[in-house]
């Protein structure tokens, strides 16, 4: 079945804490993005990556991290967790940034 | 699941009538729009979407609406059935991609029987 998978689904924190929401696609796409969604506020794009070794900071990068060392994954990397990064976080990927983007179930981080 | 947002604006159709879902933007530069529907527990589900160059795109049981001259997005949803109540919510970019995109806060449609 062709989908994107986020892990954890859900995951409390601590400030300061580093932690790594992973994502991974199966259908050899080669755009992902990472988003996260806030009451209010709408989607809001943090990273995205046009293909292997390449990535462009979104909207709202600050305090977070990507690496896209292979195709398939395009983990979330927050280095030192803060409170205003509690948030419902998605992974998308597509074909090209032209192309209808699927999204993953999303990752519910909470951080005290 | 995950709460999408607190407050929405809430669109109540009964089963059967058709539904329309407005979305108004701010950028007149933008040139690519797409309709997203979220259920509870899930991520955004690309619906349609529709270019600048065109006012009109209909897909199945959908039909998106663009209004550049009023800066005005719309979703209509035919025949509206139970599996449609979720939150939708517009997105437009003035890239002509889906790379930079600005979403919408979206409304919740109730279906009801």
């Amino acid at each position: 079945e062709a989908q994107v998978t986020q892990n954890p689904r859900y995951l409390i924190t601590v400030t300061g804490k580093k932690l790594t929401v992973t994502c991974s696609q199966n259908m050899n796409h080669e755009y992902m993005s990472w988003y996260r969604q806030d009451p209010g506020l709408g989607l809001r794009q943090i990273y995205y990556s046009m293909n292997v070794e390449v990535t462009d900071k979104g909207d709202v990068p600050e305090g977070y991290k990507v690496s896209r060392k292979e195709k398939r994954n395009f983990p979330l990397i927050l280095e030192s967790p803060s409170p205003n990064q509690t948030s419902l976080y998605f992974c998308a990927s597509s074909f090209g940034d032209s192309d209808e983007q699927y999204f993953g179930p999303g990752t519910r981080l909470t951080v005290t | 699941g995950e709460s999408v947002g607190l407050h929405l604006p809430t669109l109540s159709v009964q089963e059967g009538d058709n539904s329309i879902i407005n979305c108004a933007y701010s950028n007149s530069a933008s040139d690519y729009f797409i309709w997203y529907k979220q259920e509870s527990g899930k991520g955004p589900q690309f619906i349609i979407d529709i270019r600048s160059n065109m006012d009109k795109r209909q897909g199945q049981r959908v039909t998106v609406l663009l209004n550049k001259t009023v800066k005005h997005l719309s979703l209509q949803i035919a025949a509206t059935q139970p599996g449609d109540s979720a939150v939708y919510f517009c997105a437009e970019t003035d890239t002509g991609t889906a790379s930079k995109l600005t979403f919408g806060t979206g409304t919740r449609l109730q279906v009801t029987l």
